[in-house]
């Protein structure tokens, strides 16, 4: 069964360093999506990603986060300077379309630790 | 806000017994989901059920939904050790077009063998 792949699993940084977590959606999936979950708190929609173009995001993807789609298969979340606040588990999703009726199909998550 | 809250927080059953989570949430929305998330690790999606449907149904789970109380439950039959998880319902937003999935806290379940 095709699921989403993340890399890394886990990721140690600096505050003030730049980190791109990565992920691998569902071949046949259009829209794409990054959430985060800090410990112990609810799963958070960060942003989504159609055609291209970001086609929704949160209050919390300030300009300090960017997404892209490099290549036909990555999809990319960079933090440009960490903070500590930023210390949580990030999810990529996808789904083959939007929301009327499609799953969001979650990968395993990116630990990401903001020293 | 437009999502409310799982109950129970937290729930410990003996293997073999049912577990019942309820959700519920505060606007019109299109679809519910239920996701599974064992400790530190990936969401599940285990069922979606749509706005004009009630119940649904996927192997020892069932799904509930009532619009008109904007609530949903989920019910897990003859309950296994490797059901311990957190339990969470997603929604999404019915006006709007949006895609988003807004999430509750979460059942945090406990099945003792």
């Amino acid at each position: 069964e095709p699921e989403v792949t993340q890399t890394p699993s886990h990721q140690v940084t600096q505050m003030g360093q730049e980190v791109i977590l990565r992920c691998v959606p569902i071949s046949n999936h259009l829209y794409f999506y990054w959430y985060r979950q800090i410990l112990g708190q609810k799963v958070e929609f960060l942003v989504s990603f159609y055609n291209n173009e970001i086609s929704e995001k949160s209050e919390i993807f300030d300009d300090q986060f960017s997404v892209e789609r490099p290549d036909g298969s990555n999809f990319t979340l960079k933090i440009r300077s960490t903070k500590l606040e930023d210390s949580a588990m990030y999810f990529c999703a996808s789904s083959r379309g939007s929301l009327f009726g499609e799953t969001q199909y979650f990968g395993p998550g990116t630990r990401l630790l903001v020293l | 806000s437009q999502q409310g809250e799982e109950d129970p927080q937290a729930l410990s059953i003996q293997e073999g017994e049912n577990a019942t989570m309820n959700c519920s949430y505060k606007t019109s929305i299109n679809n519910l989901q239920w996701y599974r998330q064992n400790s530190g690790r990936g969401l599940v999606h285990l069922i979606l059920i749509r706005s004009n449907e009630r119940e649904k149904h996927s192997g020892r789970l069932r799904v509930t939904l009532d619009t008109s109380k904007k609530s949903s439950s989920l019910l897990i039959t003859a309950s296994r050790a490797a059901d311990t998880a957190s339990y969470f319902c997603a929604t999404d937003a019915a006006q709007g077009g949006s895609e988003k999935l807004v999430f509750g806290k979460g059942t945090k379940l406990t099945v003792n063998p």
